[in-house]
C-alpha cells in the first residue's frame, strides 16, 4: 500500500514562514491536496492540485510537488493556523491521508 | 453556499448496526461524488467510502469492506453509511465530504460537514 509520510509537529515563529512536508514514493507523479483542521472543527481543504488555492484561502498558502515530495508553505504565519494539517492523495483507487502534522506558530 | 449534515451518531454495541446520514445543500447534489472520511478519538483522517455523483460505483476502504455500504438518493440530496458488524476500532467522528467531480475515484474533498460521533 502507498503511504504518506508526514512530520508530527511543525513550529513557526509569528510572521515567519513554515514548512510542512509529506513524503511518498514518486509522489510527484500524483495530485496532492492539502487540508487544515483547526481543534473541534471539521477539515478545510486548503491546497488542491499540489498548488492551487480554493477561493477564500489566503495567497500566504502556497504548495508544491516534485520528486518524492510534496510540499505546504504558510508564509507570515499567523496564530490562526495553528491546527494540524494532512496531505491526501489518490492511490490504487483509493483515498490515502498522511499522518498530520500539528502545526504550532 | 454548500453544507452538509450529518445524523445518525450515537452508541452502539459491537457486532451492532448504525446507518448515518448526510444531507446536502448549496450545490447540484447529483453531479458530484460523495465521500465519508473518519477520525478516531487523538487520531488522524481515515478515508471510509466513496460514492459516485450518479451512485452507480461505490468503494471502500479495506478495514470496512464487507461490514459498511455506502447509499445516496439524488432526490433527497442524502449520502448514507449503514455500518454494520461494528467493532470497537470504528468508532470516531464520521465526516461526509463533497468530492470535485461526478467521479468517485479521483479528486479532493472540498467540503466538509461537521461530523457525528459513533460510539462502539
Amino acid at each position: 500500500s502507498y503511504d504518506l509520510s508526514q512530520p508530527l509537529s511543525v513550529s513557526s515563529a509569528l510572521g515567519q514562514t513554515a514548512t510542512i512536508t509529506c513524503g511518498g514514493d514518486n509522489i510527484g507523479t500524483k495530485n496532492v491536496h492539502w487540508y487544515q483542521q483547526r481543534p473541534g472543527q471539521a477539515p478545510v481543504m486548503v491546497i488542491y492540485r499540489d498548488a492551487k488555492r480554493p477561493s477564500g484561502i489566503p495567497e500566504r498558502f502556497s504548495g508544491s510537488n516534485s520528486g518524492n515530495t510534496a510540499t505546504l508553505t504558510i508564509s507570515r504565519a499567523q496564530a490562526g493556523d495553528e491546527g494540524d494539517y494532512y496531505c491526501q492523495v489518490w492511490d490504487s483507487n483509493t483515498v490515502i491521508f498522511g499522518g498530520g502534522t500539528k502545526l504550532t506558530v | 453556499e454548500v453544507q452538509l449534515l450529518e445524523s445518525g451518531g450515537g452508541s452502539v454495541q459491537p457486532g451492532g448496526s448504525l446507518t448515518l446520514s448526510c444531507v446536502a445543500s448549496g450545490f447540484t447534489f447529483g453531479s458530484y461524488a460523495m465521500t465519508w472520511v473518519r477520525q478516531a478519538p487523538g487520531k488522524g483522517l481515515e478515508w471510509v467510502s466513496g460514492i459516485s455523483g450518479s451512485g452507480g460505483s461505490a468503494h471502500y476502504a479495506d478495514p470496512v469492506q464487507g461490514r459498511f455500504i455506502i447509499s445516496r438518493d439524488n432526490s433527497k440530496d442524502t449520502v448514507y453509511l449503514q455500518m454494520n458488524s461494528l467493532r470497537p476500532e470504528d468508532m470516531a467522528i464520521y465526516y461526509c465530504a463533497k468530492g470535485s467531480s461526478s467521479v468517485s475515484r479521483f479528486g479532493w474533498f472540498d467540503s466538509w460537514g461537521q461530523g457525528t460521533l459513533v460510539t462502539v
